[in-house]
């Protein structure tokens, strides 16, 4: 079946960039998201890539995509404390017709 | 504002006990899901609506109902609830099931059953 994976935690300092991984098992994955948790509160939408692009760059946000390898990379420039969150990576399966989440990735961005 | 609202944000209950967690969308949007959040397995789709008298299963449906009267309101229904329906449960539109309609989630409603 389906499955995305991603390392839970990662801790950087303020001002380094971010770089969160993730690995997905679907090749008839057609969307693929990041997402981002704040404290307390629901996910909000940060970025998408098509499955048929290798990069997508949105002010602080770059995603890559490996489709050969099925990996999707999150990098944050500049990060900053208001970054930590934990961010989640998810596929839409063309397969299923469903939105599978990873695990997700806690984010801690130290003073 | 265009928001999705959850209540309740936190609610204990005991076991059997049965409870319904309201949902409800101001965006006029025609699909609503419902997931829940477990540590270390992301979020999971419970139920999941198209439009209005709409709906159907995602992932892990055993153990709850849900219901779409209205366009706006996504109740979910646990008839008899067990402590492994404990969990951080969120409600989510967009105006299509299409993956390029961005999904706009609760803010959260953390279910205990004791």
């Amino acid at each position: 079946g389906e499955d995305v994976e991603q390392s839970l935690f990662l801790s950087v300092r303020e001002g380094d960039s971010s770089v969160i991984n993730c690995t997905y098992t679907d090749s008839s994955s057609t969307y693929l998201y990041w997402y981002k948790q704040e404290p307390g509160a629901g996910l909000q939408l940060l970025t998408y890539i098509f499955s048929n692009m290798d990069m997508k760059q949105d002010q602080r946000l770059t995603v890559l995509l490996n489709k050969k390898d099925k990996h999707l990379s999150l990098r944050i420039a500049d990060t900053q404390t208001g970054d930590s969150a934990i961010y989640f990576c998810a596929e839409f399966s063309s397969n299923t017709g469903k939105l599978i989440f990873g695990q997700g990735t806690t984010l801690q961005v130290k003073p | 504002e265009a928001q999705v609202t959850q209540n309740p944000r936190y609610l204990i209950t005991v076991t059997g006990k049965k409870l319904t967690v309201t949902c409800s969308q101001n965006m006029n949007h025609e699909y609503m899901s419902w997931y829940r959040q477990d540590p270390g397995l992301g979020l999971r789709q419970i139920y999941y609506s198209m439009n209005v008298e709409v709906t159907d299963k995602g992932d892990v449906p055993e153990g709850y109902k849900v219901s779409r009267k209205e366009k706006r309101n996504f109740p979910l229904i646990l008839e008899s609830p067990s402590p492994n329906q404990t969990s951080l449960y969120f409600c989510a539109s967009s105006t299509s099931g299409s993956p390029s309609a961005t999904q706009y989630f609760g803010p959260g409603t953390r279910l205990t059953v004791l």
